[in-house]
């Protein structure tokens, strides 16, 4: 059962310290999102890759947020430092399609619960 | 720029009742995606249901159907004999296909969390 794998499930550290998020997409899918959850402000694309290279990081607070990808097997999404604000669940999604490098359908993983404290 | 708006924050069923979601959304493009995403307490997002712009057919998956009217921008979601299990929050997307440059990502809306009682 193909799935999207985020870790950790959950993690709380102190204000200032370094996160750092692990995204394994579904093997094959060449789109990979990074999305924040909050109550206030609901579901933000932070950022987004197309075969590997980054095509909308806009949302994302460039001075202390930073997302890449490796290789086709890992993404990862790194705060620092980070901030109590920064508190939120970080999900990871992959996408793929029939048609050129467009996706249809976009699959989440289970998501990082992220406490700053 | 696209947005997305469900204007039911909170709604509820009865089981085995039939409860429709709203949601609208606002776009100059023709062409385009829209989604249901369910996310119950397991906080895990969920694949509903898809449907193409571009295809008069309303989409359906078992209990769960759209009624998509493009020219009013309107996507409703409708769960037929609700179940316990339809308790969650669900969340209506938006996706492009603009052939612009990034235009793949996902709208979402605000979501309308969904009580189902016994």
């Amino acid at each position: 059962d193909a799935r999207v794998t985020q870790t950790p499930r959950h993690k709380v550290t102190e204000m200032g310290q370094e996160v750092t998020m692990r995204c394994q997409p579904i093997l094959g899918h060449n789109t990979v999102f990074w999305y924040r959850q909050t109550m206030m402000q609901g579901l933000e694309l932070l950022a987004y890759f197309r075969n590997r290279a980054p095509l909308d990081d806009s949302g994302m607070p460039k001075d202390r947020f930073s997302a890449e990808m490796p290789d086709a097997t890992l993404a990862t999404l790194k705060i620092q430092p980070s901030e109590p604000r920064d508190s939120a669940v970080y999900f990871c999604a992959s996408g793929t399609g029939r048609k050129s490098s467009r996706w249809t359908e976009a699959f989440f993983g289970q998501g990082t619960r992220l406490t700053v404290v | 720029a696209q947005t997305v708006t469900q204007s039911q924050p909170e709604m509820s069923v009865q089981e085995a009742e039939t409860v429709t979601l709203s949601c609208t959304y606002d776009t100059s493009e023709s062409d385009y995606y829209l989604f249901w995403y369910k996310q119950p307490p397991s906080r895990q997002m969920i694949l509903v249901i898809r449907q193409e712009a571009y295809k008069q057919q309303n989409a359906t998956e078992n209990r769960f159907s759209v009624n998509f009217q493009k020219a009013a921008k309107s996507f409703s979601l409708k769960i037929s004999d609700s179940q316990l299990g339809d308790a969650a929050m669900y969340f209506c997307a938006y996706r492009s296909l603009s052939r612009s440059y990034n235009t793949d990502k996902l709208i979402f809306g605000t979501g309308t969390r969904l009580q189902v009682f016994p």
